[in-house]
């Protein structure tokens, strides 16, 4: 049973750039949370989708935007790249809260690491 | 608005010692969830625990056991006879109860980065 998995591994990008990072859950998952760790901090919570709608958000930018496809894979986008938006971004996935005992418990992928100079 | 804080940055102990990480969290709702998570080097996090606000039971699972207070609001995480394995960082974590559909937003602590020396 494939677990959570995020493309790519490892990015760098320039000042101003987008970037686009992608995230599949787990198998029968059908919620998707983003978060950033910046080094040596815990992951802060940016966002999190729902039957493709943007259920709950963070603190963040409008620069910070996502998107949840039928298969319930999403994407998180990030515009205008600032040198602070470099870190770890972390791709949680679990099931509805409403699904019983073990809905919300959230299943973390490897992380995409982008590096903005 | 909620938080949560672990005072201990780093901790180094010799294999088979005990040792215990301390999480202190904060928030006005009387229902919510507690986590804890290690993260190893590869940087996955690992769930743990999860414990609701109305289940103060201290709970065991092999090696790592569970200190839930809500008079002190502590959810401490003590490791007995710590293996070189356990090495990693660990998070505590915090969410309010949710309506919603969906999933929890976890706000998480700095985390506390355990060496466990041979």
């Amino acid at each position: 049973d494939a677990g959570v998995t995020q493309s790519p591994t490892h990015l760098i990008k320039t000042r101003g750039q987008q970037v686009t990072l992608r995230c599949s859950p787990k198998s029968g998952h059908d919620t998707v949370s983003w978060y950033q760790q910046a080094l040596g901090q815990g992951p802060q919570f940016i966002f999190q989708y729902y039957e493709e709608e943007e259920r709950q958000r963070g603190n963040f930018p409008d620069r910070f935007s996502g998107h949840q496809f039928p298969n319930y894979s999403s994407e998180l986008n990030v515009n205008a790249l600032l040198l602070g938006d470099s870190a770890l971004y972390l791709c949680a996935s679990s099931l509805d809260v409403l699904a019983g005992a073990s809905g919300g418990e959230q299943f973390f992928g490897p992380g995409t690491r982008l590096t903005v100079l | 608005a909620q938080k949560v804080t672990q005072a201990q940055t780093e901790i180094s102990v010799v294999e088979k010692e005990d040792v215990t990480l301390d999480c202190v969290y904060e928030t006005r709702d009387t229902t919510y969830y507690l986590f804890w998570y290690k993260q190893p080097p590869s940087g996955e996090l690992v769930f743990l625990i999860r414990r609701n606000s109305f289940d103060e039971q201290n709970e065991i699972s092999g090696r790592y056991s569970w200190n839930f207070q809500k008079s002190t609001s502590s959810f401490n995480f003590t490791i007995t006879a710590s293996q070189v394995v356990d090495s990693a960082v660990y998070f505590c974590a915090l969410s309010v109860a949710y309506s919603g559909a969906g999933s929890y937003q976890l706000t998480f602590g700095k985390g506390t980065k355990l060496s466990v020396i041979p």
